[in-house]
């Protein structure tokens, strides 16, 4: 079965500081897909990224970034600088790789993050 | 373009009630998925409806269902409601096409059963 752990329930910061949230996954599966959404008080999930499992580079989209470690079965996402705007729960979850888009996603149980002006 | 649009927002019920929630996905998108999110259990996958026909299924009792239209808009129905079933119901559409694609997500109906 999969699993997929976030440790931190709730992590608060200030503005302009630098914030990790940490996501540890369980699959038996050798091939997978990963993925980071954020939820804003609105509630509408927000896709943020999706890596492979076979790509283990770490990758960088503006303030965020992730680092994926396959040998500690580890999907990290970074903020830089944080902002009130970031203010949101965020979500990690793990997909069987199935064909033709389609996914299967098992959720952890979210990151609420606070971003204190 | 538009959203991924769900009807209605907000719903009560009460239990031993049915219940039909409604998805409109983005134009062009085949793929519709449903996912239940409580304090408790947390965001949990339910269907995906591709083509008019249910792709894959979660881990949720017959009483919950879906169906898919030939436009594409979904919708998922609650049978005989229990008070666990009180949730936010998130649907997402994506054009399904290869595994590049995104998932949109609608802004999900809150249901609160009594």
């Amino acid at each position: 079965a999969q699993k997929v752990t976030q440790a931190q329930t709730e992590i608060s910061v200030v503005e302009k500081e630098d914030v990790t949230l940490d996501c540890v996954y369980e699959t038996r599966d050798t091939t997978y897909y990963l993925f980071w959404y954020k939820q804003p008080p609105s509630g509408e999930l927000v896709f943020l990224i999706r890596r492979n499992s076979f790509d283990e580079q770490n990758e960088i989209s503006g303030r965020y970034s992730w680092n994926f470690q396959k040998s500690t079965s580890s999907f990290n996402f970074t903020i830089t600088a944080s902002q009130v705007v970031d203010s949101a729960v965020y979500f990690c979850a793990l997909s069987e790789v199935k064909s033709g888009g389609s996914y299967i996603p098992t959720f952890g149980r979210g990151t609420s993050l606070i971003v204190h002006p | 373009k538009a959203g991924v649009t769900q009807t209605p927002r907000y719903l009560i019920k009460t239990r031993g009630q049915q219940v039909t929630l409604s998805c409109s996905p983005i134009s062009g998108h085949r793929s519709v998925s449903w996912y239940q999110q409580t304090p408790g259990q947390g965001l949990q996958f339910l269907f995906e409806y591709f083509s008019e026909t249910q792709r894959n299924k979660g881990n949720f009792p017959g009483r919950f269902s879906g169906r898919q239209f030939s436009n594409s808009r979904s919708e998922m129905n609650v049978s005989t409601l229990e008070l666990g079933d009180s949730a936010l119901y998130l649907c997402a559409s994506s054009q399904a096409i290869d595994d590049t694609d995104t998932q949109y997500f609608g802004p999900g109906t809150r249901l609160t059963v009594l």
